[in-house]
């Protein structure tokens, strides 16, 4: 049974950063993609990026492109989350998520299947 | 980037009753689309992925349907644990995007 197991709670300065992270177990990073999943207190779920389970390439949300950077160290089934120059809109809980999909007739289908519990940051000065 | 839409914001039904949340994407995503549950407090749970296919464990209860640009959630008879907001997810493309989420609510 594929677990998620995420960082605990950070409290930022505007400016800082902070790096989430996130153990697997039950399968191995390499056998699975990894994706970043936020959603700010009170509002709605957003994609910050992930790997492409078609190629495996990291590929991150224009919104956030130049702030995030996703990494995975397979020795130890660790994925990372660092976002940098935070500002108060950062204040958010962070979910990693595996994914999982199978194929039919030519094409691949993908969903978020397994997710963490949330990292809570918080930016405050 | 491809939006999402999703309708009602807001619902508000008896136990019992037939409910229908609506997801619309601003262009064609044949059938890849997900719905997900998140109850208050807690992480969201995937439901049906696919368009229409039940993730292992989902009740019965909840269906999904659709293809191209239009989707339904539908909840054919809604239970008090099914208090929740909804949302739909579009992975056809990336960025992958979300609906705005339906919260339903019980009378």
């Amino acid at each position: 049974q594929v677990r998620l197991v995420q960082s605990g709670a950070e409290v930022k300065k505007p400016g800082a950063s902070v790096k989430v992270s996130c153990k697997l177990s039950g399968n191995t990073l390499s056998e699975t993609s990894m994706h970043w999943v936020r959603q700010a207190p009170g509002k709605g779920l957003e994609w910050m990026g992930g790997s492409d389970p078609e190629d495996a390439k990291t590929i991150y949300a224009q919104k956030f492109q130049g702030r995030v950077t996703m990494t995975e160290d397979t020795s130890t089934d660790t994925a990372y989350m660092e976002l940098s120059g935070l500002r108060s809109e950062d204040t958010a809980v962070y979910y990693c998520v595996a994914d999982d999909g199978y194929c039919s007739g030519g094409s691949c289908f993908y969903y978020l299947d397994v997710w963490g519990k949330g990292t809570t940051v918080t930016v405050s000065s | 980037d491809i939006q999402m839409t999703q309708s009602p914001a807001t619902l508000s039904a008896s136990v019992g009753d037939r409910v229908t949340i609506t997801c619309r994407a601003t262009q064609s995503i044949s059938r890849y689309l997900n719905w997900y549950q998140q109850k208050p407090g807690k992480v969201p749970k995937l439901l049906i992925h696919t368009a229409s296919s039940l993730q292992s464990g989902v009740p019965s209860r909840f269906s999904g349907g659709g293809s191209g640009t239009d989707f339904t959630l539908t909840i054919s008879s809604l239970e008090l644990e099914d208090c929740a907001t909804y949302y739909c997810q579009q992975s056809y493309t990336t960025p992958w995007t979300f609906g705005q989420g339906t919260k339903v609510e019980i009378k």
